[in-house]
């Protein structure tokens, strides 16, 4: 059962636009949610993150939206730029009580940014 | 800067081999992870381990077990490789308590089982 779900696999973009990236989940003990972009052959990027009880958090270019009755999150990118072409991973977690707490990731999403 | 080192970029390994993968960290992180990337799938949680000697199972753990003697170096076994490990395998660590959405990660092991 996917708990954390990216339904587009791909998005194209024009330059200077807006990205928006959307994700849903399901399990309702996450508490904190993250976006990671990943180039080719490198390992996942810490991007932007989000605790439940925000409904926004900005940084920058990126703007990361939380509606919780909605279990949706999305991810804008203002004004998008060609080395954001990237996939881009949303990941959700909740405080278990132990010394770590592992991460839910969606399928991710691949965004390319038209010049 | 941070920085996590996965031993091997590229590894072919036959079926029913044993297949170590290492990790290590040079951030003194108290908290190591293993996860593996498939197309259509993500990334997804195998084992994690938050102290030395510790472990822990993710999502995925059959086939698989993990070993933290020291806390810098996370290894992955692969006890009977399976064609169906093949995959990109990632490791991340992060301090403990985990400063939120501070899981920093290698650049992945691309592992293929013959």
């Amino acid at each position: 059962d996917q708990q954390v779900k990216q339904n587009s696999p791909s998005l194209s973009v024009q330059e200077g636009r807006i990205s928006i990236l959307n994700c849903d989940y399901t399990n309702s003990m996450f508490d904190y949610f993250l976006w990671y972009k990943k180039y080719p052959a490198e390992g996942p990027t810490f991007l932007i993150s989000i605790s439940s009880i925000k409904d926004k958090n900005e940084d920058g270019r990126f703007t990361v939206f939380l509606n919780k009755s909605a279990k949706h999150l999305s991810l804008h990118i203002v004004p998008s730029q060609p080395g954001d072409s990237a996939v881009y991973f949303c990941a959700a977690t909740f405080y278990s009580g132990g010394g770590a707490d592992g991460l839910t990731f969606g399928k991710g999403t691949h965004l390319i940014i038209q010049p | 800067d941070v920085k996590v080192t996965q031993s091997s970029r590229y590894l072919v390994k036959r079926t029913g081999e044993k297949v170590f993968l290492e990790c290590v960290q040079d951030m003194d992180h108290e908290n190591m992870f293993w996860y593996r990337q498939d197309p259509g799938l993500g990334l997804r949680l195998i084992y994690f381990s938050y102290d030395v000697k510790m472990k822990e199972k993710g999502d995925i753990p059959e086939g698989y077990s993990v070993s933290r003697e020291k806390k810098e170096r996370f290894s992955l076994i692969l006890e009977s490789a399976s064609t169906n490990q093949t995959s990109m395998y990632l490791c991340a660590s992060s301090l403990r308590p985990q400063r939120r959405g501070a899981q920093h990660f290698g650049d992945g092991t691309r592992l293929s089982i013959l």
